[in-house]
């Protein structure tokens, strides 16, 4: 099975640009979550969705960050503008009430540079 | 609400020799406990977890933790590393059934030849 995908692995961009980061969980997974790791910070829950509705997005720094996930197979992150202390690695992961385990499935991240 | 706490942030240890990689947790009610592996340049990847029932979890990769509830711990081990082991452990905590996870800092495992 595939696990969760992210596009793209590396992205660069100047600072006051739009960022979308993009996340395909894994079929049949209802829970979804945004995350950053940054080595001052560690790993940070920015959003979680449950059935595509955002369930707390307390996490979310500020309003130049926002999440979407228009259906069950296709979650966006985007950041506009940018800023350096944006740059970090922006992990999705998935999970599945179902398993009753909390469990959570990580793609491989989403290393953004803002110069 | 829930908290983790890692205690070491870096261990090094020789290749062959035991390791413990130590997490205390704080919560009012039950929970569930994880150690996620991340491997260089890769996602978190589950290495074992505690929902219930026996304290001891025997997980991936030789690893093994024991739940603690006395001591609110849930301490990671391993009686022989390798150099393949380095990478970094967090440890983690949700409510039972809550889904929404706290993980801790992270313990960078180092281990030298």
């Amino acid at each position: 099975d595939a696990g969760v995908i992210q596009s793209p692995r590396h992205e660069v961009t100047e600072m006051g640009q739009e960022v979308t980061l993009r996340c395909k969980p894994i079929s049949g997974h209802d829970y979804l979550f945004w995350y950053r790791q940054t080595m001052m910070r560690g790993l940070e829950l920015l959003i979680y969705f449950n059935n595509n509705v955002p369930i707390d997005d307390s996490g979310m720094p500020e309003d130049r960050f926002s999440a979407k996930m228009p259906n069950a197979s296709f979650s966006t992150l985007k950041i506009q503008p940018s800023e350096p202390r944006d740059s970090a690695v922006y992990f999705c992961a998935s999970s599945y009430r179902g398993d009753y385990t909390d469990t959570q499935y990580f793609g491989p991240g989403t290393r953004l540079t803002v110069l | 609400a829930q908290s983790v706490t890692q205690l070491d942030s870096q261990v090094p240890v020789f290749e062959e020799a035991p390791v413990e990689l130590r997490c205390n947790y704080s919560s009012s009610v039950s929970v569930y406990l994880f150690w996620y592996v991340q491997y260089p340049n890769q996602g978190l990847q589950l290495l074992l977890k505690y929902l219930s029932g026996s304290t001891l979890v025997k997980g991936i990769n030789g690893f093994e933790a024991e739940f603690n509830k006395s001591q609110t711990s849930f301490h990671l081990r391993k009686p022989s590393v390798h150099i393949s082991d380095t990478a970094e452990y967090f440890c983690a905590v949700s409510r039972a059934g809550g889904f929404k996870t706290i993980f801790g800092a992270g313990t960078r495992l180092f281990v030298k030849a």
